[in-house]
This record gives C-alpha cells, structure tokens and sequence, in this order.
C-alpha cells in the first residue's frame, strides 16, 4: 500500500532559525512527483514546494527546499529564516499511482516563536 | 483571478437533511476531485473526476454522491447526512490528475452535521 507518514505531529521554531520538517513514503512508482502543502489558521491549502522524482537536484523555492532521498524514500521541508507568517500545518503528500489522488500525511504542526 | 471556489464556507444542519455543497473553477481544468480533512487522518479522497461525466470513487464515497455535468463545476452531494460526515470538506481542481500536476483547492467548507 502507498502512504505517507510525517513522525512530527508538532514542531516548534524561533523566528529567523532553521526548522527541517520530515516526511517518508512508500510507492513502488518509479516516477512521480512530491508535495508540500501548508495549511495556515485560515485552513486553505497553499502549495510550499514540489518535487519531481526522477529529478536529482533538490526542489527550493525561496526559503523553503527539500532534501529529496530516493532510495530511502525520504521527502523533508527545510524553512530557513523562519518567520511568523510561516505558522501553519504542513502536509506532506504524493500522487496515489492509478488510485488518481493524493495521499496526503498526518501532517506537522509548525510554530513559529517570536 | 484562477481559483477554487466553494459554497458555503460554513453549514450547520441536521441529520438527514439533503444538502450540496457547490465547487467551481475557473482554470478549465480537466480532473476534480473532493477531499476531507480529520483531526489525525489528514486529508482522505471522497470523490475525484478525470473529465465531463466521468467520475469515480475515492477512499471514503460512502454516504456522498457528486455529478460532473460541466467542466467547470463539482458539487458534493449528501443525501442524508450524518453526525459522522462532520468535517472540513476540500474541493480540488489540476490540468490533469494529481501524478503530474499541482492541485489547487478551494477554500474549504466546514460542515457540522447535528
């Protein structure tokens, strides 16, 4: 079965530092793609960053990037420079092969301290 | 402005009231889909649709129906709603499925079943 496990219900960051948020999957695919989404208190779902796995370079946007393991099925969400605004619930998710839909993680609750 | 849109935002009814939640967007995406979110399970497929007048199940269909007459439009669908379909109900929309594309979602309806 594919799915997605995130073992960080809650983190917690000072603002400005460097928070590293972890995700791993199960999927016999060869090809696909990885998502991060944020979830802020307004409960709509941003995008943060993607991932195509037959890529070798890390995905980053901005401050966010990903440290992207293959072989160890391993997909984490770096934030650097933290800031307030990045308070939010991050999910981890990825496409569900022939299923057509994203399995989505427990997600990972990140706060952000002044 | 591409978006998602859902409505309503808030619903608290009864049990066994009929009731739909509406979903457009206006990106001429082909594939749809309906997604819920629970405290600790993260965000479960209810429904999904490739294209016009096709649709399938999801993980979680039981006690829902959805209708795809017209690209733009997916409405959810409960019959007779129970206590246990209380929840936070995400309508999604890509290009294609979700193996290659970024889904975008709508903004969320949180539905409370009495």
């Amino acid at each position: 079965a594919q799915t997605v496990t995130q073992s960080q219900p809650e983190m917690s960051v000072q603002e400005a530092e460097t928070v590293t948020l972890s995700c791993t999957y199960d999927t016999s695919e060869n090809n696909y793609y990885l998502f991060w989404y944020k979830q802020p208190p307004s409960r709509q779902m941003i995008l943060v960053i993607r991932q195509e796995a037959y890529k070798q370079q890390n995905a980053t946007e901005n401050r966010f990037s990903v440290n992207f393991q293959k072989a160890a099925k391993s997909f984490s969400l770096k934030i650097s420079d933290s800031q307030l605004g990045d308070t939010a619930m991050y999910f981890c998710a990825f496409p569900g092969g022939a299923t057509n839909k994203l399995i989505f993680g427990t997600g990972t609750l990140l706060a952000v301290q002044p | 402005e591409a978006q998602v849109t859902q409505n309503p935002r808030y619903l608290i009814t009864v049990t066994g009231k009929k009731l739909t939640v509406t979903c457009s967007q206006n990106m001429n995406h082909e594939y749809m889909s309906w997604y819920r979110q629970d405290p600790g399970l993260g965000l479960r497929q209810i429904y999904y649709s490739m294209n016009v007048e096709v649709t399938d199940k999801g993980d979680v269909p039981e006690g829902y129906k959805v209708s795809r007459k017209e690209k733009r439009n997916f409405p959810l669908i409960l019959e007779s709603p129970s206590p246990n379909q209380t929840s936070l109900y995400f309508c999604a929309s890509s290009i294609r499925g979700p193996a290659g594309d970024t889904q975008y979602f709508g903004p969320g309806t949180r539905l409370t079943v009495l």
